[in-house]
C-alpha cells in the first residue's frame, strides 16, 4: 500500500495557462475525490468520483475545471484559463466504497498563479 | 445544511500539558458519521477517527480521547500529555449517514502547537 500520491507537488503557473494535476488512488478504493484548501481553511469539496462515474460536482467547480477518471484508476483535474484565485492547494483523497468511510489523503498540489 | 465549528484558531501549549480541541457541529439529520483528521505540517491529512451518531461512547487511544456529546451537539477531542509532534491542524468533520452523500463538510481547523 503506497498511500494516495499526487503529482505535481507544486505548480507555478501564469495567469490564463492551463494547468493539470494527477492523483493516484490507494489501488483498492473505489472512491476518489479532489478539495481545495486555501491558508486558514479546512478542506473545500469539488467533486467525487466512484469508479469511473463523476457522481457529484461543487457549486465551486467552475466551467474552468474539469476532471475525469478514466478506467476508475487515476484521476486528473484541469484547470483552464487560470486565476490569480485558483491559487491553492488541490488535495486528492481516495476511500472504499462501504458507506461512509473515512478518506486517505495525498500530499496536495500546491497551486501558485501570477 | 450542516456546519462544522471549531472555535479555537490556534492553540499553544507546552509539552505534557493537555489540550481540548473543540468541535460543535449542526445538522438536521439523525444519523450522522463525525470524523477528526491531523494536518502535520507535512501537509498530508491523516485519519484519526470516525463515529457513528448512534454511538455516543468515548473513546481513548492511547493519548487521544474523544468525547461524543450528542446532546450538544460536540465532539471534542483531547490529547492527552501532548508533545511536540503533536503540532499539527486538526479538522473536525461531519457526514451525513444516509442519502448517498459521501462528502464530509470539514471545520476550519484548529492549529495546535506544542512547545518544546
Amino acid at each position: 500500500d503506497t498511500g494516495v500520491s499526487q503529482n505535481p507537488r507544486h505548480k507555478i503557473t501564469k495567469r490564463g495557462q492551463n494547468v493539470t494535476f494527477r492523483c493516484d488512488p490507494i489501488s483498492e478504493h473505489n472512491r476518489l475525490y479532489w478539495y481545495r484548501q486555501t491558508l486558514g481553511q479546512g478542506p473545500e469539496f469539488l467533486t467525487y468520483f466512484q469508479n469511473e462515474a463523476q457522481l457529484e460536482k461543487s457549486r465551486l467547480l467552475s466551467d474552468r475545471f474539469s476532471a475525469e477518471r478514466p478506467k476508475g484508476s487515476f484521476s486528473t483535474l484541469e484547470i483552464q484559463r487560470t486565476e490569480q484565485g485558483d491559487s491553492a492547494m488541490y488535495l486528492c483523497a481516495s476511500s472504499l466504497a462501504q458507506g461512509v468511510s473515512e478518506q486517505y489523503f495525498g500530499p496536495g498540489t500546491r497551486l501558485t498563479v501570477t | 445544511a450542516q456546519k462544522v465549528t471549531q472555535a479555537q484558531t490556534e492553540i499553544s501549549v507546552v509539552e505534557k500539558e493537555d489540550v481540548t480541541l473543540d468541535c460543535v457541529y449542526e445538522t438536521r439529520d439523525t444519523t450522522y458519521y463525525l470524523f477528526w483528521y491531523k494536518q502535520p505540517p507535512s501537509g498530508e491529512l491523516v485519519f484519526l477517527i470516525r463515529r457513528n451518531s448512534f454511538d455516543e461512547q468515548n473513546e481513548i487511544s492511547g493519548r487521544y480521547s474523544w468525547n461524543f456529546q450528542k446532546s450538544t451537539s460536540s465532539f471534542n477531542f483531547t490529547i492527552t500529555a501532548s508533545q511536540v509532534v503533536d503540532s499539527a491542524v486538526y479538522f473536525c468533520a461531519l457526514n451525513r449517514a444516509s442519502g448517498g452523500s459521501y462528502i464530509p463538510t470539514f471545520g476550519r481547523g484548529t492549529s495546535l502547537i506544542v512547545h518544546p
